[in-house]
């Protein structure tokens, strides 16, 4: 998984309750991304970071914040879990802009009761 | 909204017989890639292939792209059991995101 981290790996939480995934990489990448994996929608980014402190929204970041202090380190924060945001979290990150391809992580599961 | 879809869906065959799935996309590209990922894990990068390159080969791996029909295949040939995962195409506009498709589950039966 070169080199990138996720935690926890597993999570059940209750609706309502505040929720912050880790991803934590050790290649000195530049861009870090969050996605969401869910049956029959792929990949969808949620947000992603371009450097310590630079963030910018995706597709679906609704309901989800981000923060990025240290190259290593890029949290997705859910801010008031729901039974929707139950999915797969993916952490990935790259190298430069193109065209370099994408490092995943193993993933969190988060389920929302 | 998604920027590639995979077809087929899904696709059964047995060892030795080869896959082939393909991705349509919608806009300008720099480049088109494919992840596989395997049940249970993270995506793993296959292959990329620029917009002015037409066929790449990796292995048992060989893409094509078509950008004035934007498309692209990829054929995994001499198919093994532990080619089974689900595979990806992610559209690449040179800025700073990909954009995935649906996926492809593939099934190789020994």
């Amino acid at each position: 998984d070169a080199g990138i981290t996720q935690s926890p790996r597993h999570k059940v939480t209750e609706t309502g309750t505040p929720v912050t995934l880790r991803c934590h990489q050790t290649e000195n990448h530049r861009y870090m991304y969050w996605y969401r994996q869910d049956p029959g929608h792929g990949l969808r980014l949620i947000h992603y970071s371009y450097g310590v402190k630079d963030t910018d929204k995706g597709e679906v970041s609704d309901g989800y914040s981000v923060s990025r202090s240290k190259t290593e380190d890029f949290l997705l924060t859910l801010e008031s879990a729901t039974s929707s945001q139950t999915s797969v979290y993916f952490c990935a990150t790259r190298l430069g802009q193109i065209p370099y391809e994408q490092y995943f992580g193993p993933g969190t599961r988060l389920t929302v009761t | 909204s998604q920027q590639g879809e995979e077809d087929p869906q899904a696709l059964s065959i047995q060892e030795g017989e080869n896959a082939t799935m393909n991705c349509s996309y919608k806009t300008s590209i720099n480049n088109l890639q494919w992840y596989r990922q395997n049940s249970g894990r993270g995506l793993v990068h296959l292959i990329l292939i620029r917009s002015n390159e037409r066929e790449k080969h990796s292995g048992r791996l060989r893409v094509t792209l078509d950008t004035s029909k934007k498309s692209s295949s990829l054929l995994i040939t001499a198919s093994r059991a532990a080619d089974t995962a689900s595979y990806f195409c992610a559209t690449d506009d040179g800025f700073q995101k990909l954009v995935f498709g649906t996926g492809t589950r593939l099934l190789v039966s020994p």
